[in-house]
């Protein structure tokens, strides 16, 4: 059984810039969250997808976007990048979207905004 | 708003100590409450979790009960080993239908042999 990937492992982006993060979620799972978490902190929620579409969201501005496909798999984008960016980004995959439904988290991609 | 609380680290200890790291949370309605751990480099695994009140997680020997009463789920181990290095993480998961998990901000385990 193949764990959630999380491409790439680490990325440096300049101020202004967009960046695209990707996630292969676990193998039958069809709900997949997003998180940030900041040097030395926990992970915050970013939002989660559900059969391609968006279903819940955490206190992100909307240049935080995603996009899941029809495999599942997800996408995160960040549109001009702010030096507070700069964090750890962690998918999570689930087998549904219930709350009795663990989440499996991949190792995360490191961004770091210069 | 929901929220964790947790023992700041770092936690130091020899190996073969009694591990104790506070949890406490302020939700609504009655959340299901988790341990996750992250080792260096890597995401975060589950732990141990428990979904009710009075239930008690456990996992690789470590427990956590959760108190409705004290709203608290503190991580205990009866001997810690100098494999049990890393981040632990108390979350909490509310009401809603989605997977949105609210973190404390970590405690960072160190055990020296």
């Amino acid at each position: 059984e193949t764990g959630v990937t999380q491409s790439p492992t680490h990325l440096i982006k300049t101020r202004g810039q967009q960046v695209t993060l990707r996630c292969s979620s676990q193998s039958g799972h069809n709900t997949v969250s997003w998180y940030q978490q900041a040097l030395g902190q926990g992970p915050q929620f970013i939002f989660q997808y559900y059969r391609e579409e968006e279903n819940g969201r955490g206190n992100f501005p909307p240049r935080f976007s995603g996009l899941q496909f029809p495999n599942y798999s997800s996408e995160l984008n960040v549109n001009a990048l702010e030096l507070d960016d700069s964090a750890l980004y962690l998918c999570a995959s689930s087998l549904r979207r219930g709350e009795d439904s663990p989440l499996h988290f991949g190792n995360g991609t490191r961004l770091t905004v210069t | 708003g929901d929220s964790v609380t947790q023992m700041e680290g770092p936690v130091t200890l020899s190996e073969e100590a009694f591990l104790t790291i506070n949890c406490t949370y302020t939700a609504t309605g009655y959340p299901s409450l988790f341990w996750y751990v992250q080792y260096p480099g890597e995401g975060l695994q589950l732990l141990l979790k428990a979904t009710k009140a009075d239930d008690k997680g456990s996992n690789k020997g470590f427990e956590a009960t959760y108190r409705k009463e004290t709203t608290s789920f503190h991580l205990e181990k009866g001997s810690v080993q100098v494999s049990d290095s890393a981040v632990y993480f108390c979350a909490l998961r509310g009401s809603g239908g989605y997977n949105k998990l609210i973190f404390g901000a970590g405690t960072r385990l160190a055990v020296h042999p």
